[in-house]
């Protein structure tokens, strides 16, 4: 069945770091792709999403591209803050079922 | 934006007692609502995906009969855990979707429940 993998189970940075956290996903067809992020107490939170290949999706600095050649949805800022600190879940879906959740990278952000 | 609310928050039953969980959806419709759970050991298990007017999709491992949900409109959605026992704990999660076509699901804050 269609499932996404991130590869980090722990990524631990510094501010005004570069921050790559890896997404591949295996699925028939064209899937969105989406991530969401998690702060502890809280469901997760909607960030952006991408359906098509190459399309970027972004915000709060964060950003993503599809990339369909390497089943990849990478996701990247350029310079984190301690408040990004939290848990960041990239996921894959369609019109017809829910999204399938990868298993999370938890992201702590020294100041 | 999308609001989506659920309650209790926490709760905790004795084994072999049920809990109802209930997700309100407001300032939208939410025509698909998808019930997870989400354990220390596990990311999100998807346990159901309920479409208004349509029949609920149940995951493997969950069953109607052990987690029977119910969605009666466009702005709510609840589910049970009858029985409950130490494998059911978890942060129970409910994310919405907004119209039909729509793939983004937006979450509830859940609902813990601990059994004792």
């Amino acid at each position: 069945g269609d499932s996404v993998t991130q590869t980090e189970g722990q990524v631990a940075l510094s501010e005004e770091d570069f921050l790559t956290i890896h997404c591949n996903y295996s699925a028939s067809g064209y899937p969105a792709l989406f991530w969401y992020v998690q702060y502890p107490g809280e469901g997760p939170q909607f960030l952006f999403r991408a359906s098509r290949d190459k399309e970027k999706g972004s915000s709060r600095g964060f950003e993503a591209t599809y990339d369909k050649g390497t089943t990849s949805f990478h996701l990247r800022k350029a310079s984190v803050q301690e408040s990004d600190s939290a848990v960041y879940y990239c996921a894959l879906g369609d019109n017809n079922n829910a999204p399938r959740f990868g298993a999370g990278t938890k992201l702590s952000v020294k100041p | 934006g999308a609001l989506v609310y659920q309650y209790p928050r926490r709760t905790i039953c004795k084994s072999g007692t049920s809990m109802r969980m209930e997700c309100q959806a407001v300032g939208f419709q939410a025509t698909s609502v998808a019930w997870y759970r989400q354990s220390p050991q596990k990311t999100f298990e998807l346990i159901a995906l309920s479409t208004v007017n349509s029949a609920i999709k149940y995951e493997q491992n969950f069953t109607q009969e052990k987690f029977p949900i119910s969605h009666p409109n466009l702005s709510f959605s609840s589910m049970t855990v009858l029985n409950a026992y130490l494998e059911d704990r978890g942060l129970y999660l409910c994310g919405a979707r907004v119209g039909l076509s729509a793939e983004t699901l937006y979450f509830g804050s859940g609902t813990r429940l601990t059994v004792l």
